[in-house]
């Protein structure tokens, strides 16, 4: 079964950007979906959006309003969530999740079988 | 992006059933059967514990089952444990492209 690793705490300044790493491996990359989600302090789990590597095809959540970008590497099995315009709102534990996605109707479904174990990010002046 | 309505808390004793709903529309849980259950624990990864409504992901225990009528899907514990303390999300695909998930409910065995 596939495994997902993300990249390690991440402290930044409000106005920056983020980078989190989330590397598979166990499992078929090029058949999965990856996922992100965060979960911000007292919140709940807040779906951010999907992509599928092999089409490079990516759905974002509307109120991340453009700062949101996912890119995957098939060679190293990594996908990737950059987060611009950093705000406090955006102080949170990120997670990848990942399955092998499915052709339905008139949607891809990004199924989050597994997880990664979570990415803390804290946007402190 | 409107949450999913669950409950905040529910509780029971050990040996019990309890159940935790999980209420949306016709674009989501209505319409679709991509409806999933996820337990957390603080510091932990999130774990899936029932896709597709119904369907329990191999080693996840049968203590856990699912189901739907009409807009409100539900996660039903049997046998309350202890370590079944956590917070339990639900999600959906909502039309279109999108996903959902509900605002969580925190389960305490008393």
């Amino acid at each position: 079964q596939m495994q997902l690793v993300q990249s390690g705490a991440e402290v930044k300044q409000p106005g920056s950007s983020l980078k989190v790493s989330c590397k598979a491996s166990g499992g078929t990359f090029i058949t999965s979906a990856i996922t992100w989600v965060r979960l911000a302090p007292g919140q709940g789990l807040e779906w951010m959006g999907s992509i599928i590597p092999l089409f490079n095809r990516a759905n974002y959540a509307q109120n991340f309003h453009d700062r949101l970008t996912f890119t995957a590497d098939e060679s190293t099995g990594t996908a990737y969530m950059e987060l611009s315009s950093l705000g406090s709102e955006d102080t949170a534990v990120y997670f990848c999740a990942g399955g092998d996605w499915f052709r339905e109707p008139d949607y891809y479904h990004c199924p989050m079988d597994v997880w990664g174990q979570g990415t803390t990010v804290s946007v402190s002046s | 992006q409107s949450a999913l309505t669950q409950p905040a808390s529910v509780s029971g004793s050990p040996g019990q059933s309890i159940t935790i709903s999980c209420t949306g529309t016709d674009n989501d849980v209505g319409g679709h059967d991509h409806v999933s259950w996820y337990q957390h624990s603080p510091g932990k990864a999130p774990q899936l514990l029932i896709f597709d409504v119904t369907k329990r992901p191999s080693g996840v225990s049968n203590r856990f089952s699912g189901s739907k009528s009409g807009n409100t899907a539900s996660l039903t514990i049997s046998g309350l444990q202890a370590e079944d303390a956590a917070d339990y999300y639900c999600s959906s695909y909502r039309a279109t492209n999108t996903y959902v998930f509900g605002r969580g409910t925190k389960v305490s065995v008393l």
